[in-house]
């Protein structure tokens, strides 16, 4: 069972710089998702692609944050111009489009900034 | 905005005896509900579900309990162990958002004492 995959697992950047995170769903999952999770806080979400296409972004989401998926696979988070705001938890998550499937997580990508 | 509560931050038990964790939303489109157990350094890992149309679904010693009127729903885990021991998440799901999108509340770090 090849889960939800995240790359790196940790990352410490110095603010201002850009950083970019690499998800691989579950290959069946046409699905992929993209939360944040802040100490003390529950997942909160930021985007959602089906296939290629990125359908919903949060408005959490500024324009210093893109997200990809250019062959419908494994997806791209990128933040630009990094702020301290920005440490948190990035997780990714995966689903096949079956009613009220649950989605699956990765182990996330631990953002620091300093 | 905070549309899914879990009011109680940790909850501590004795091994055996049963853990009820609860989680109250309020977006009355919600109509899917998650439980997610998370262990320190992993994502979130699914638990168990229920619909909108039925009021309990158990799965082994794990039990969810739905009351749509208090928009209200409860995890009971009996006997509870040791490797309970982690944050569990309430999340909800709407139906017509299109997607498996998730709402998910703050947490509640359970300990089970041996």
């Amino acid at each position: 069972d090849t889960g939800v995959s995240q790359d790196p697992r940790h990352k410490i950047t110095k603010r201002g710089q850009n950083v970019t995170f690499r998800c691989d769903p579950i290959s069946e999952h046409n699905r992929l998702y993209w939360y944040r999770q802040t100490l003390g806080q529950g997942p909160e979400f930021l985007t959602y692609f089906q296939n290629e296409a990125q359908l919903e972004k949060s408005r959490l989401l500024s324009d210093r944050f893109s997200a990809e998926r250019p062959k419908g696979s494994f997806s791209t988070l990128e933040i630009q111009r990094t702020e301290q705001g920005d440490s948190a938890m990035y997780l990714c998550a995966s689903s096949n489009q079956v009613y009220n499937s649950p989605l699956h997580f990765g182990n996330g990508t631990r953002l620091t900034v300093t | 905005d905070q549309q899914v509560k879990q009011n109680s931050p940790s909850l501590s038990v004795q091994e055996g005896r049963i853990s009820i964790l609860n989680c109250d939303y309020t977006n009355s489109m919600f109509d899917y509900f998650l439980w997610y157990k998370k262990y320190p350094a992993e994502g979130p890992t699914f638990l168990i579900s229920i619909s909108s149309i039925k009021d309990k679904n158990e799965d082994g010693r794990f039990t969810v309990f739905l009351n749509k009127s208090a928009k209200h729903l409860s995890l009971h885990i009996v006997p509870s162990q040791p490797g309970d021991s982690a944050v569990y998440f309430c999340a909800a799901s709407a139906s017509n958002f299109g997607n498996e999108k998730l709402t998910f509340g703050t947490g509640t770090r359970l300990t089970i004492i041996p």
